[in-house]
């Protein structure tokens, strides 16, 4: 599987964007690129993935760079409920693949 | 649904103890996995399960087992329990399907072996 890298720790000011980057130069062509959250104390929760193109949900927004090697996680209005640590996952969608989790980005909103 | 639910949510053990961690999911996933995460730090792999009669180790087996007898059961057992082990423990399922790809995680046992 591939590696990735994000920073230990951003903050952002509530009501603005929120763009968290993650590396992961080593990505394969099958691996898709998925992002979760935890709120402290409670399970990691699913935001979003994507492969090559961007995707938007109601949650954030997923740019991915055209090489792959990098994308960043868009949270268009950070609100204080946004604080949490976020993690960037990268894997197949295949059937025995696992789910790799690094120490992610901590995320302060700041009011 | 429920969704994946975890018991106990809170359990102290003594060194050398033994004890199986609970985890259900009524969302008829096939994979199912189970985390630890210390204190700071993110999630590590334990064991996981693609369908029921088939487990393997993550990256951190050492010390604990699994078994997955039926689709919704992957219960986690420490058989001798150490104060290493000491950690928030995350069970979570997914649908394999290309189109629907999310892993739904449990709330969490908090274990403290002294």
């Amino acid at each position: 599987d591939a590696k990735t890298t994000q920073p230990p720790s951003m903050d952002c000011a509530e009501g603005r964007a929120a763009n968290l980057p993650c590396n992961h130069s080593t990505i394969s062509g099958n691996e898709y690129v998925y992002w979760y959250r935890q709120i402290h104390s409670q399970g990691p929760q699913y935001i979003i993935h994507g492969l090559k193109n961007n995707e938007t949900n109601e949650m954030a927004s997923l740019i991915i760079t055209e090489d792959r090697k990098s994308s960043t996680l868009i949270l268009p209005h950070a609100t204080l409920r946004d604080t949490a640590v976020y993690y960037c996952i990268v894997r197949r969608k295949t059937s025995y693949d696992k789910v790799i989790f690094g120490p992610g980005t901590s995320l302060s909103v700041i009011p | 649904n429920a969704g994946v639910t975890q018991t106990p949510k809170f359990r102290i053990l003594k060194i050398g103890q033994s004890m199986t961690l609970q985890c259900t999911q009524d969302m008829n996933h096939n994979y199912m996995y189970w985390y630890r995460q210390d204190p700071g730090m993110g999630l590590k792999l334990i064991y996981y399960s693609v369908g029921a009669g088939i487990t393997d180790k993550g990256e951190v087996p050492n010390g604990y087992n699994v078994s997955r007898s039926t689709t919704e059961d992957f219960p986690l057992r420490l058989e001798l329990a150490a104060p290493s082990q000491t950690s928030v423990y995350f069970c979570a399922s997914n649908l394999w399907d290309l189109e629907l790809d999310t892993q739904y995680f449990g709330p969490g046992t908090r274990l403290t072996v002294l």
